[in-house]
């Protein structure tokens, strides 16, 4: 069971816009700890996407965003492409116990 | 151009200890806190701690607590991930991570290693 929740999957046809949420807790999320998410490709390493809730890193395509209220963060990828589909995990900071870095449990993204 | 090389695969028997590395090149080592991610066969990623190699100070998620030991070496730039005790269901890629830090020692992970593949098999 992951701190942050994300739905085991969503799907999208090529040029679609699709999001993905990420709901956490008043000691993650909701505590004001920033929100990250990373993409990994079949076979590979996790790549940052998004930093900061909303903030893209230098070569990462304008389609992927972010955003962050209350509890939860979401991100959106619009005009859904083939190489799009990965799995994606967003990740926070949690305060409780003795603090730590948390991830979700992963979105698979299937591009129909 | 910064890179975390990781050390190559292992195939272990259950009881037997392991020590897996990662090489930092391309920024002050001594600097940025290290992570290290667990990913079990098929399954989402796990935090399990983080060194800082300037100081050595470590903080550890409480799932892996006592279950392995995180170190580093900032004379060499390297960040060891130890087991003194495989079990089977240490069996998975482990990813070592830099942080980028928004506050004292958390943040994201900007940079990734390759993966190391673990093993444990009787």
């Amino acid at each position: 069971q992951s701190v942050l929740t994300q739905p085991p999957s969503v799907s999208g046809a090529p040029g679609q816009r699709v999001t993905i949420s990420c709901t956490g807790s008043s000691s993650n999320i909701g505590a004001g700890y920033d929100v990250h998410w990373y993409q990994q490709l079949p076979g590979t390493a996790p790549k940052l996407l998004i930093y900061g809730n909303d903030n893209r890193p230098l070569g990462v395509p304008d389609r992927f965003s972010g955003s962050k209220s209350g509890t939860s963060a979401s991100l959106a990828i619009t005009g859904l492409q083939a190489e799009d589909e990965a799995d994606y995990y967003c990740q926070s900071y949690d305060s409780s116990l003795s603090g730590s870095e948390v991830f979700g449990g992963g979105t698979k993204l299937t591009v129909l | 151009e910064v890179q975390l090389v990781q050390s190559g695969a292992e195939v272990k028997k259950p009881g037997e200890s392991l020590n897996i590395s990662c090489k930092g090149s391309g920024y002050n080592f001594a600097r940025y806190w290290i992570g290290w991610v667990r990913q079990m066969p098929g399954k989402g990623l796990e935090w399990m701690g983080i060194i800082y190699p300037g100081d050595s100070e470590t903080t550890y998620s409480p799932s892996f607590q006592g279950q392995v030991t995180i170190s580093a070496d900032k004379s060499i730039n390297t960040a060891y991930l130890q087991w003194s005790s495989l079990k089977a269901s240490d069996t998975a890629m482990y990813y070592c991570v830099r942080l980028f830090p928004l506050g004292s020692s958390y943040g994201y992970f900007d940079y990734w290693g390759q993966g190391t593949l673990v093993t444990v098999s009787s």
